[in-house]
């Protein structure tokens, strides 16, 4: 099966640039969409199909996804910004859909 | 603006069935852009894919829970469900539903992604 390999935490100074992983085979080949969860809240989409912003994300948030690596970018990093984020992808070899573990932002 | 309430239980017994309902309001489950899924999260741990459905019936399972895992769809009642069978207390979680988009070129559906998510509701299972 398919895995995402996600650093477990990332620490980022306030106001400097935030960069969170997601590892995985040829990644590069898919796409690939990130979430922010905030404690005892639900998910929200943050970036999909690598590097699209819903409406009402900040353009601080950006995403990019190449060879093995995705990563997701924020910048000016703002208190507000601490969450978790994780990255999926639909792995259309075996029709799943796949979470990677995980990232804890912290903004010092 | 589209929104998703789960229901259901917050206490199932060992060895029964878990069965949790979404109502889609603001939306149409029968629209043709769109899957709808079950997504959990144990206390403290990451997210679990379960399972979507789209309004035909079609669905996807995640191999780890196929064999205990039924999603279906009420296009009547704007609903769809999960029953997951002989839970135990590995199965305590929060259980969120949300909607999938699909990203489909010619041919061919590349993917999907969860554009709107339920506020989650936490099944405890437990005697």
């Amino acid at each position: 099966s398919y895995e995402l390999t996600q650093p477990l935490s990332v620490s980022v100074a306030l106001g400097q640039t935030a960069r969170i992983t997601c590892g995985g085979n040829n990644i590069g080949s898919k796409n690939v969409h990130w979430y922010q969860q905030k404690p005892g809240q639900a998910p929200v989409l943050v970036i999909y199909r690598d590097s699209n912003r819903p409406s009402g994300i900040p353009e601080r948030f950006s995403g990019s996804n190449s060879g093995n690596t995705a990563t997701l970018t924020i910048s000016r990093a703002q208190a507000g910004d601490e969450a978790d984020y994780y990255c999926q992808v639909w792995d259309s070899s075996t029709a799943c859909v796949v979470f990677g573990g995980g990232t804890k932002l912290t903004v010092l | 603006q589209l929104q998703l309430q789960e229901s259901g239980p917050g206490l199932v017994k060992p060895s029964e069935t878990l069965s949790l309902t979404c109502t889609v309001s603001g939306g149409s489950i029968s629209s043709s852009s769109y899957y709808w899924g079950w997504i959990r999260q144990p206390p403290g741990k990451g997210l679990e894919w379960i399972g979507s459905i789209y309004y035909s019936g079609s669905t996807y399972y995640n191999p780890s829970l196929k064999s205990r895992v039924t999603i279906s769809v009420d296009t009547s009642k704007n609903q769809f469900s999960l029953k997951l069978s002989s839970v135990t207390a590995a199965d305590t979680a929060v259980y969120y539903c949300a909607r999938l988009g699909i990203i489909r070129i010619v041919g061919a559906t590349l993917g999907y992604y969860f554009d709107y998510w339920g506020q989650g509701t936490l099944v405890t299972v437990s005697s």
